[in-house]
């Protein structure tokens, strides 16, 4: 069963840093680009960043460009988010998902999600 | 405010056909393909509609998506309870290099 299980969540404070991981499994790993999307409580999704099947293009929000970082390591199955300089109003939910293409602007569809894991930014 | 525009909410009663518009300009819409999303509370979203008008495996064929231009719709016939949910478009944005969604809809079945 194809599955994808964010963890690294947590509470920090304004201005440090927090790294998010994303195990998956069930798919070949490294078929796929891959996402990160995240919820403000009682706010829509918002898309935050994209990595293709093997790294060589990347995208990401004007709203954390600068701050966060993406990576994959497809011999480990796994998707990462390093957040620094982290703000109030990256408090959110952070998804997970899978890219049903393998480039990050395929357009495809994101056909594959974790349940997320909570950043909660506050002093 | 969303780069793609969608109506807040909208309501329809049990077995009725619903559907939900959203707008964009062409560095997204009009330009590339759009995917549709079914989210419940305290659970993953869930991809309805990938490329405009494509059903993933094991999505009822009560959903459809379209498109033309800028705009796209997502229709749902012979609503059900359990169809309520917020409701999310989304497509690549080539001025913004990134994704974009839409500000997503309440979906109330009366």
């Amino acid at each position: 069963e194809v599955h994808l299980v964010e963890s690294g969540g947590g509470l920090v404070q304004p201005g440090r840093s927090l790294r998010l991981s994303c195990a998956a499994s069930g798919f070949t790993f490294d078929d796929y680009a891959m996402h990160w999307v995240r919820q403000v409580p009682g706010k829509g999704l918002e898309w935050v960043s994209g990595i293709s099947w093997n790294s060589a293009n990347i995208a990401y929000a004007d709203s954390v460009k600068g701050r966060f970082t993406i990576s994959r390591d497809n011999a480990k199955n796994s998707l990462y988010l390093q957040m620094n300089s982290l703000r109030a109003e990256d408090m959110a939910l952070y998804y997970c998902a899978r890219d049903s293409g393998g480039n990050v602007a395929d357009g495809s569809g994101l056909d594959v999600w974790g349940q997320g894991t909570t950043v909660t930014v506050s002093s | 405010q969303s780069v793609l525009t969608q109506p807040p909410s909208v309501s329809e009663a049990p077995r009725q056909r619903v559907t939900i518009s959203c707008s964009g300009s062409g560095s997204n819409i009009g330009n590339n393909a759009v995917s549709w999303y079914q989210h419940l509370p305290g659970k993953a979203p869930k991809l309805l509609i990938y490329y405009d008008d494509l059903l993933p495996s094991g999505v009822s064929d009560r959903f459809s998506g379209s498109k033309s231009g800028t705009s796209a719709s997502l229709a749902i016939s012979g609503l059900q309870s359990e169809d309520e949910a917020d409701y999310y478009c989304a497509a690549w944005d080539d001025r913004l290099n990134g994704w974009v969604f839409g500000g997503g809809t309440k979906l109330t079945v009366l």
